[in-house]
């Protein structure tokens, strides 16, 4: 699996918007970019996905470099309920991409 | 609330000893995946079953098995425990086989699993 590679940690102020950066430079070009969360003491949720243009749906954006090598997650506006480790994840379209392979992700904490 | 539902919340027992997890997916999804998450390797993929049949492995001890029934709830059975096997189970299902890319995954809120 492609590697991503994310901060470990990252502090916002609530109502700010927050910009969650992913690495991916060995990217190939049949992989999506994922993005779950995990809240604490709950499972991994759904966020956001996105091949080559930029998405948008109601939790996030997601902002995908012209090179693909790396992208950004952005929350428009920071609440406390948002506090959560981001994972960054790729997925292949082909082969064996039935799996989610987490990293470490980012740690994001929101201040009130 | 993913829809996704595990029993039970938590579990302690001794080690040797062998434990059931029960996983019921998200009504209409035909794939469960199996994840181990604990604090030195972080969540790990175990074991994938779509419509009944194992479709893909990973890094599952020979001591852990799996089976998805023809309801397709799905049983993760865990035996000869150890201290290290300590850790929570999250169960995730999804509309198809996984071989899409985008296919978004629906966690459970996990077992926690304490081996004394």
């Amino acid at each position: 699996d492609a590697k991503t590679t994310q901060p470990n940690s990252m502090e916002s102020n609530e109502e700010e918007p927050v910009h969650l950066p992913c690495n991916h430079s060995t990217i190939s070009g049949t992989d999506y970019i994922h993005w779950y969360r995990q809240l604490p003491s709950q499972g991994p949720e759904y966020v956001i996905h996105g091949l080559t243009s930029n998405v948008n749906n109601r939790m996030a954006s997601l902002a995908i470099a012209e090179d693909r090598k790396s992208s950004t997650l952005i929350l428009h506006r920071a609440t406390l309920r948002d506090a959560a480790v981001y994972y960054c994840i790729l997925k292949n379209s082909g082969g064996s991409n039935y799996k989610l392979t987490f990293g470490k992700g980012t740690l994001l904490t929101v201040n009130p | 609330d993913s829809g996704v539902t595990q029993t039970p919340k938590h579990l302690i027992t001794a080690t040797g000893q062998r434990v059931t997890l029960r996983c019921s997916p998200r009504s209409g999804d035909l794939s469960v995946y199996w994840y181990q998450q604990s604090l030195d390797q972080g969540l790990q993929f175990l074991i994938q079953y779509y419509n009944g049949e194992e479709r893909a492995k990973g890094n599952i001890l020979e001591r852990f098995s799996a089976q998805q029934f023809p309801d397709l709830h799905s049983e993760l059975n865990l035996s000869s425990l150890e201290l290290g096997d300590s850790a929570l189970y999250f169960c995730a299902s999804s509309v198809e086989g996984g071989r899409d890319p985008y296919n978004e995954q629906f966690f459970g809120p996990g077992t926690r699993l304490t081996v004394l």
